[in-house]
Order: structure tokens, then C-alpha cells, then sequence
């Protein structure tokens, strides 16, 4: 399977806990997006990463949330100190850059978190 | 700062029958509009963009700018068409571009 990969696909973590989600996309792609998605709503953007800079960060995003992509490849999630409004599903998304190929994203399976 | 609204949670149609899946949007400027589809057990996927004005699977949507809409319609429903559907607006200039402003989505189920 060549496409965006996600590790774990499911977490459940006590509240407090820290945790971490891997996302690797497809190895042509420069670009690397994270999304969360609660239930009955749509992906809501976090971040996103051209190589290894993080180009912009939602204003959402608290500061107990940080990614990186240290090598432009492979990008990690970070949740210090997890409530239960955390828990939701995590996306992760690639694309090649530029603007007429950064629109199509392909996505992976997402990581599913449950904060008890 | 941008909205996508997508007024229908869910929708219902017979095989063959049109369909249409309604999308509006709020944003001062000239956004891009996309449909994303999510089938059954697969992953979220394009499915089209307004620039490119194609059919995709016999479906077409067309930018109205001053209705601010970016409806999705199919004249023949078919089964395999039942999915979760995404309207998403994206920035057109600056470093934003690429980055995604997801409606709630619309659950589209073909009957038999």
C-alpha cells in the first residue's frame, strides 16, 4: 500500500495522559496536513507542513498540541496533557506542493482517539 | 474568516432519480470549492474541483458567486453513488492555499 499511513488507528488514553500519532504520507508529497474530525462534523485543519516547515497552525490549536516533520518525511502528532474534548479522529493528509496540486489531498485512515 | 455550510445531513434519493447536494459558502475573496467523498470502510477522496469543471462518476458542480453557492448534481443517481459527501473551500492565494475549510457533510443514500 503506497498511500498516507497512520499509526496507531485507535487510541484510548486516560485523561492527563500524553500522546503521540504517526502519520506517514505518500514519499513524493511535500506537504503534510493534520486535521481533526469530532463526530457529525467535518475535518477541521490543525496544521500543515511544506517539507519540514510548519507553514501555519490553527488559532484552535491549543498550545498543548505540537507536530513536527523533522526530515520533510514521516510527521508526529503530540497531545500533552489530554482532556476529554480531545477525543476525536485525527486525519492526516498529503499532497504535492504548489497551488494547482496542493488541493488534491489524500488522505489516510486516521487515527481514532478516546480520552477517558 | 471563511464558512462552508452544508444545510442537508442527510439525503435520500431512488436510483435514477437527480440528486443534488447543497453547498454555500462565506468568504470575501476568490476561494477554491472542492467536493470530498467518503464511501463506505474507504478514506476521504476527491472528488472534484470547480476549476477543472469535469464530470467525475457523472457528477458536476457549478460555482455561483453571487448565490455563494457550489452545489453538486448528478441527473441519475445510482447506488454505488451512497457515500458521505464533503464541500471544502481552500484559500486561492498566500501561503494558505492548499489548507481546507470542511462543511459538516451530507450522508447521500441510494435506494434500490
Amino acid at each position: 500500500d503506497t498511500g498516507v499511513s497512520q499509526n496507531p488507528r485507535h487510541k484510548i488514553t486516560k485523561r492527563g495522559q500524553n500522546v503521540t500519532f504517526r502519520c506517514d504520507p505518500i514519499s513524493e508529497h511535500n506537504r503534510l496536513y493534520w486535521y481533526r474530525q469530532t463526530l457529525g462534523q467535518g475535518p477541521e485543519f490543525l496544521t500543515y507542513f511544506q517539507n519540514e516547515a510548519q507553514l501555519e497552525k490553527s488559532r484552535l490549536l491549543s498550545d498543548r498540541f505540537s507536530a513536527e516533520r523533522p526530515k520533510g518525511s514521516f510527521s508526529t502528532l503530540e497531545i500533552q496533557r489530554t482532556e476529554q474534548g480531545d477525543s476525536a479522529m485525527y486525519l492526516c493528509a498529503s499532497s504535492l506542493g504548489g497551488w494547482a496540486r496542493a488541493y488534491e489531498q489524500y488522505f489516510g485512515p486516521g487515527t481514532r482517539l478516546t480520552v477517558t | 474568516a471563511q464558512r462552508v455550510t452544508q444545510p442537508e445531513k442527510l439525503l435520500s434519493v431512488f436510483k435514477g432519480a437527480p440528486v443534488e447536494l447543497k453547498c454555500n459558502y462565506s468568504y470575501s475573496g476568490s476561494p477554491e470549492l472542492f467536493w470530498y467523498v467518503q464511501y463506505s470502510r474507504q478514506r476521504l477522496q476527491l472528488l472534484l474541483r470547480h476549476i477543472s469543471r469535469e464530470s467525475i462518476k457523472g457528477f458536476t458542480a457549478d460555482l455561483n458567486k453571487g448565490e455563494t453557492s457550489f452545489h453538486l448534481k448528478k441527473p441519475f443517481a445510482q447506488e454505488e453513488d451512497s457515500a458521505m459527501y464533503y464541500c471544502a473551500l481552500s484559500l486561492s492565494g498566500g501561503t494558505s492555499y492548499g489548507k481546507l475549510t470542511f462543511g459538516q457533510g451530507t450522508i447521500l443514500t441510494v435506494h434500490p
